[in-house]
C-alpha cells in the first residue's frame, strides 16, 4: 500500500535560518505529492504540490521538488519567519478508479520559529 | 481558489447525545468528500468516505452506526456522531477534492467536539 514517512519534530529554528523536512514515500503508481500546513486551531492549507517527477512545487518561499529516483519530496525554505510555525504533513495522492481520490499523510511535523 | 466550509468550529456536547458537523463545498461540486479525524499531535485518520447519492465508505475500525454520514447534495455532507461519549473528542476535518483529475484537495477549517 501507499505510504508516507516525514522526520518527526518537533523542529525549533530561530528567525532566519534554513528548513529542511524530509518526506519519503511509498507508492504502487504514479502519485501527485504534496505539502500541507495547519496553523494551530484550523484546518489543513495547502502549501505547494507537484504531479510528475522533477517536477518543483514552490509556495511563500517554501520549495519541494518530486524526486522519483529517491522517493523523496523534501520541503525546504531559506529563510523562516516566526509566522512559518505551524504543523507541516507531507501526502500523496493515489488516484484509484474513475473519479476516486485519496490522500495518504505523513504524521506531520511541528515547526517552530524563535526571534 | 476553492473553498471548502465547516460547520461548526467547535462544539460542546454532553454524553449520550448527537452532534452534527456539516461540510460544503461552496464554489464547486463534490461528489466524493472524505471526512477525517486528528488527535491531538497526531496525524490525520481517514474516517470514511462520503459519495453523494449512495452509502459512505468507512474505513476500518470505524463505527458506522456512531459516525452516521450523508451526502446530501453535490455540495453538502454531513457528519453526525451518535450518542456522544468523552473518548469522541477530537478535531474533525472534512475535504474536497477537485481540480483536474480530481488532483486537489481543500479542507474545511475543522470541528472541534468536545464530549462532556
Amino acid at each position: 500500500g501507499n505510504s508516507v514517512t516525514q522526520m518527526e519534530g518537533p523542529v525549533t529554528l530561530s528567525e532566519e535560518a534554513f528548513l529542511t523536512i524530509n518526506c519519503t514515500y511509498t507508492a504502487t503508481g504514479y502519485p501527485s505529492l504534496f505539502w500541507y500546513v495547519q496553523y494551530p486551531g484550523e484546518g489543513l492549507q495547502l502549501l505547494l504540490k507537484a504531479t510528475k517527477a522533477d517536477d518543483k512545487g514552490s509556495n511563500k518561499g517554501f520549495e519541494a521538488t518530486y524526486r522519483k529516483e529517491t522517493t523523496s519530496f523534501h520541503l525546504e525554505k531559506g529563510s523562516v519567519q516566526v509566522s512559518d510555525s505551524a504543523v507541516y504533513f507531507c501526502a500523496l495522492s493515489d488516484p484509484t478508479g474513475a473519479g476516486s481520490y485519496q490522500l495518504t499523510f505523513g504524521k506531520g511535523t511541528k515547526l517552530s520559529v524563535i526571534p | 481558489g476553492a473553498v471548502v466550509s465547516q460547520h461548526p468550529s467547535w462544539v460542546i456536547c454532553k454524553s449520550g447525545t448527537s452532534v452534527k458537523i456539516e461540510c460544503r463545498s461552496l464554489d464547486f461540486q463534490a461528489t466524493t468528500m472524505f471526512w477525517y479525524r486528528q488527535f491531538p499531535k497526531q496525524s490525520l485518520m481517514l474516517m470514511a468516505t462520503s459519495n453523494e447519492g449512495s452509502k459512505a465508505t468507512y474505513e476500518q475500525g470505524v463505527e458506522k452506526d456512531k459516525f452516521l454520514i450523508n451526502h446530501a447534495s453535490l455540495t453538502l455532507s454531513t457528519l453526525t456522531v451518535t450518542s456522544a461519549h468523552p473518548e469522541d473528542s477530537s478535531f474533525y476535518i472534512c475535504s474536497a477534492p477537485t481540480g483536474q483529475m480530481n488532483t486537489e484537495a481543500f479542507f474545511g477549517q475543522g470541528t472541534r467536539l468536545t464530549v462532556v
